[in-house]
């Protein structure tokens, strides 16, 4: 099983703000990875696939980036809505999520 | 608009079954692979198991695999997880998605399960 870990845990910024969140899979998944953005009592919301790639009426400030086992989800300018938890997800071998980085409000 | 409804879920003793259907419109569900993927409370997303546009082509995760049963009706644009010999473990939000670019893209409200005596 590829296991991925995400970090940091936690991640405190204020509105307008980077983010960097990191996401590290313990094998190869090649560009096989997605991002997910979860808010409280909702379900999941594809961001990125395929490590770089926005899914549809995602807006611009989301970008992802790198391949192998390393990559990164970037938003540019913290929105008020962007505050969440978000997950990411490989399918090079199954399908295996992180245990998530929650964003919140600093 | 894609709309995925699930619906099933509840309460139920370990050992015994529950079937779940995700209602699907708002698009062409005979050309789309569909998810099943869970959470439990609290916790992070599992991959339960995954089905073909046409249902001919069908996985499982290990901690399922024996045990759950992915089916869809493409003529009712209904899918469907049948689920035997639930255990503790098994409690979770159930949700549908639609698959795009080989990822669940489109997600429904999920169904709550809940395996206790």
């Amino acid at each position: 099983e590829i296991v991925l870990t995400q970090s940091p845990a936690t991640l405190s910024l204020s509105p307008g703000a980077r983010a960097t969140l990191s996401c590290r899979a313990s094998r190869n998944v090649g560009s096989y990875l997605a991002w997910f953005q979860q808010k409280p009592g909702q379900s999941p919301r594809l961001l990125i696939y395929d490590a770089n790639n926005r899914a549809t009426g995602i807006p611009a400030r989301f970008s992802g980036g790198g391949s192998g086992t390393d990559f990164t989800l970037s938003i540019s300018r913290l929105e008020p809505e962007d505050f969440a938890v978000y997950y990411c997800q490989q399918r090079a071998n199954w399908y295996t999520f992180g245990q998530g980085t929650k964003l919140e409000i600093k | 608009h894609v709309q995925l409804v699930e619906s099933g879920g509840g309460v139920v003793q370990p050992g015994r079954s529950l079937r779940l259907s995700c209602a699907a419109s708002g698009f062409a569900f005979s050309n789309y692979g569909m998810h099943w993927v869970r959470q439990a409370p609290g916790r992070g997303l599992e991959c339960v198991a995954i089905i073909s546009y046409d249902g001919r082509s069908k996985l499982y995760a290990d901690s399922v695999k024996g045990r759950y049963t992915i089916s869809r009706d493409n003529s009712k644009n209904t899918l469907y997880l049948q689920m035997n010999s639930l255990r503790p473990e098994d409690t979770a939000v159930y949700y549908c998605a639609r698959e795009q670019w080989l990822v669940p893209s489109d997600w429904g409200q999920g169904t709550l399960v809940t395996v206790s005596s």
